[in-house]
């Protein structure tokens, strides 16, 4: 079974305070990882797709890092618009869904 | 890029009545769509995969009698919330994959269903 665990459940930064989330996962055959942002009472945005260990993507202040274990989301020089929650998800080999992990809610404080 | 458009946004209904939610693609064929439920600061949970043209499967727990699902065209899938009660109220989440791109999965805007 597909399993993913995200941390910090939580996370307050300062505006321009740098920092880094975690996605853990185990999973049959990765066909892809996925990080979406979650703003309150929408639907998960996408953000990026990440295929093979040592591939990265970046967009604009988020850079998405993945390994054989586990994917970062470093988030340089944060702004208070990059508040929201960030989910992580994967897809294994033999399934057509997708197995979200539980999100980090991230504020930046100006 | 990929649209999924989800409707209504909000329901208010009375205990014991149905709700329909609507999920569509715009701009691209989706045979299979995904519906989720996600309760306050939780994950997505996926309740059942809708397949274009047959039954949907549901994942253990759901309750097929209760969430009926209908997926009668490429674009469109439906999840109907029957006798409806206030354990119900939730915020549900479609989502269909978009084939063209790596995009993957693209979600709908969500419906938050509230049974007073």
């Amino acid at each position: 079974e597909d399993q993913v665990t995200q941390s910090p459940e939580a996370l307050r930064l300062q505006e321009g305070e740098s920092s880094s989330l975690n996605c853990s996962y185990t999973v049959s055959g990765l066909r892809g990882l996925f990080w979406y942002r979650q703003d309150p009472g929408k639907g998960p945005e996408f953000l990026f797709t990440l295929y093979s260990a040592g591939e990265e993507k970046e967009k604009e202040r988020l850079k998405a890092t993945l390994t054989k274990k586990e994917s970062f989301l470093h988030i340089t020089a944060p702004k208070p618009e990059d508040s929201a929650t960030y989910l992580c998800a994967v897809q294994g080999r033999s399934a057509r869904q997708l197995t979200f992990g539980s999100g980090t809610q991230l504020t930046v404080l100006p | 890029g990929a649209v999924v458009s989800q409707h209504p946004s909000w329901v208010i209904c009375k205990s014991g009545t149905s709700v329909k939610i609507e999920c569509r693609s715009l701009d691209f064929q989706a045979t299979t769509m995904f519906w989720y439920r996600q309760f306050p600061k939780q994950s997505l949970m996926l309740m059942a995969t809708s397949n274009e043209g047959s039954k949907a499967t549901y994942e253990q727990g759901v309750e097929k009698d209760k969430f009926l699902i209908n997926h009668a065209s490429l674009t469109l899938s439906t999840l109907t919330v029957t006798s409806a009660h206030p354990e119900d109220s939730s915020f549900y989440i479609c989502s269909a994959r978009d084939g063209r791109g790596e995009r993957g999965y693209t979600f709908g805007s969500g419906t938050r269903l509230t049974v007073v």
